[in-house]
């Protein structure tokens, strides 16, 4: 069975530093996505970045980018120079691929920035 | 390109009444979404269809609650009668067969 864990309930970081939020999962496919969704208080949930296990190369999307590693089954989310506007809940999710319309998530990471 | 729609945006209902919700995804999008989410957990899939039929709704509880997407396009969720735990925000999401799952604003309905 997939499963997705995110070991960190709350992260906090000072305004324009970086922190990294922990994901990991459990799968035996071989090919699969994974994504980070933001959702701001009373707000909606959006994605944020999205990787597919069959490249190697990490995604990037300004600010955010992410650390797979496929042999270890952990999928990181390293956010450069916070802002205010970074605070959020941020959860992991998995999708297996081709086939899988099932998407499973992570328990979520509450982050706080800090002015 | 439009998003997911959802409506309505906030509903404050009895218990024991019923209520609807409203979604339209994303267009040529096949597979739909409806999840729970109670403040400060994640989404819980209720249903999940692909077009029309249903693919999975294993934890929708189906005493009280059902769902259709008739056409294969939009979509409603149905709560009769509402329990004060179902008090919670309703996301709709869709995707294509590949890829990123969209959501849409989601509803946020309370039960007193």
């Amino acid at each position: 069975a997939q499963t997705v864990t995110q070991s960190q309930p709350e992260m906090s970081v000072q305004e324009a530093e970086t922190v990294t939020l922990s994901c990991t999962y459990d799968t035996s496919e071989s090919d699969y996505y994974l994504f980070w969704y933001k959702q701001p208080p009373s707000r909606q949930m959006i994605l944020v970045i999205r990787q597919e296990a069959y490249k190697q190369q990490n995604a990037t999307e300004n600010r955010f980018s992410v650390n797979f590693q496929k042999a270890a089954k952990s999928f990181s989310l390293k956010i450069s120079d916070s802002q205010l506007g970074d605070a959020a809940m941020y959860f992991c999710a998995y999708r297996p691929f081709p086939g899988g319309n099932q998407f499973y998530f992570g328990t979520g990471t509450s982050l706080t920035v800090i002015p | 390109e439009a998003g997911v729609a959802q409506s309505p945006r906030y509903k404050i209902i009895e218990k024991r009444q019923s209520v609807a919700f409203w979604c339209n995804p994303i267009s040529g999008h096949a597979t739909l979404y409806w999840y729970q989410q109670i403040l400060g957990q994640g989404p819980k899939l209720l249903i999940q269809f692909q077009n029309n039929g249903v693919v999975d709704d294993s934890q929708l509880p189906k005493d009280r609650f059902s769902a259709e997407r008739l056409k294969g396009v939009d979509s409603t969720l149905k709560i009769q009668p509402a329990k004060l735990e179902d008090s919670a925000v309703y996301l709709c999401a869709s995707s294509l067969d590949w890829g990123a799952q969209f959501f849409g604003p989601g509803t946020r309905l309370t039960v007193l």
